[in-house]
């Protein structure tokens, strides 16, 4: 089936640091969406892209769609402790139905 | 406030009994999903409904079932069936269920069940 390629799956930075993070596929797509996963709750939506090369910001975070169409990065600049979760990146591959990655931890050290 | 509600937050059965998963969306969607999280992992797709009366099958529906009665209700009942039923319940919507856009899914607070 179809895949999306998540990593790191798990960083431990210090508050402060920037972040990056990426998805890829083997499948080219039209849309990308990337969700941000706190404690215990439901995820939320940061970021959604629909064009290839788009660039979006959103505060602090930055999203871009590749060029390629197969992947997808997300950067968080200046982290806080706020900003501890787990991050997924989603798209569809031209059906109604969203694949999701398998997610990457982000930990601030104190 | 619109949103998605799912009730309750925690629960806890026995196991061989069934249970229903409540999911309420307030947002005028279409479409409503269901998706299991368990720890450590993504979210796989349980069940999904695009319109009113009809529902489809993801990628791990054995074990499950659904209803769509009303627009803003989609509950998931865990069977007996379900082999391995203590997870996370992520309940999603959005404004369309079909197309070749994807729509922006809405999550909802999620529930815990514990089989005992």
């Amino acid at each position: 089936g179809q895949q999306l390629n998540q990593s790191p799956q798990s960083m431990f930075i210090q508050e402060g640091e920037d972040v990056s993070m990426n998805c890829t596929s083997s499948s080219i797509f039209n849309t990308w969406l990337w969700y941000k996963q706190d404690p215990g709750e439901g995820p939320v939506l940061l970021i959604a892209l629909y064009k290839a090369g788009e660039l979006t910001s959103n505060g602090r975070l930055t999203a871009q769609f590749g060029i390629t169409r197969k992947d997808s990065f997300l950067n968080i600049s200046a982290s806080i402790p706020s900003d501890v979760g787990i991050y997924f990146c989603a798209t569809n591959f031209g059906n109604e139905k969203l694949t999701f990655g398998t997610g990457t931890r982000l930990t601030i050290i104190p | 406030d619109g949103g998605i509600t799912q009730s309750p937050k925690y629960l806890f059965r026995k196991e061989g009994q069934n249970v229903t998963l409540s999911c309420e969306q307030n947002l005028n969607h279409d479409a409503m999903y269901w998706y299991r999280q368990d720890p450590g992992q993504g979210l796989r797709l349980i069940y999904y409904s695009q319109i009113v009366n009809d529902f489809q099958k993801g990628d791990i529906a054995e074990g499950y079932s659904v209803s769509r009665e009303k627009k803003e209700s989609f509950p998931l009942t865990v069977t007996s069936a379900q082999k391995n039923p203590t997870a996370f319940y992520l309940c999603a919507s959005s404004i369309a269920g079909g197309g070749k856009r994807t729509d922006t899914q809405y999550f909802g607070p999620g529930t815990r069940l514990t089989v005992l």
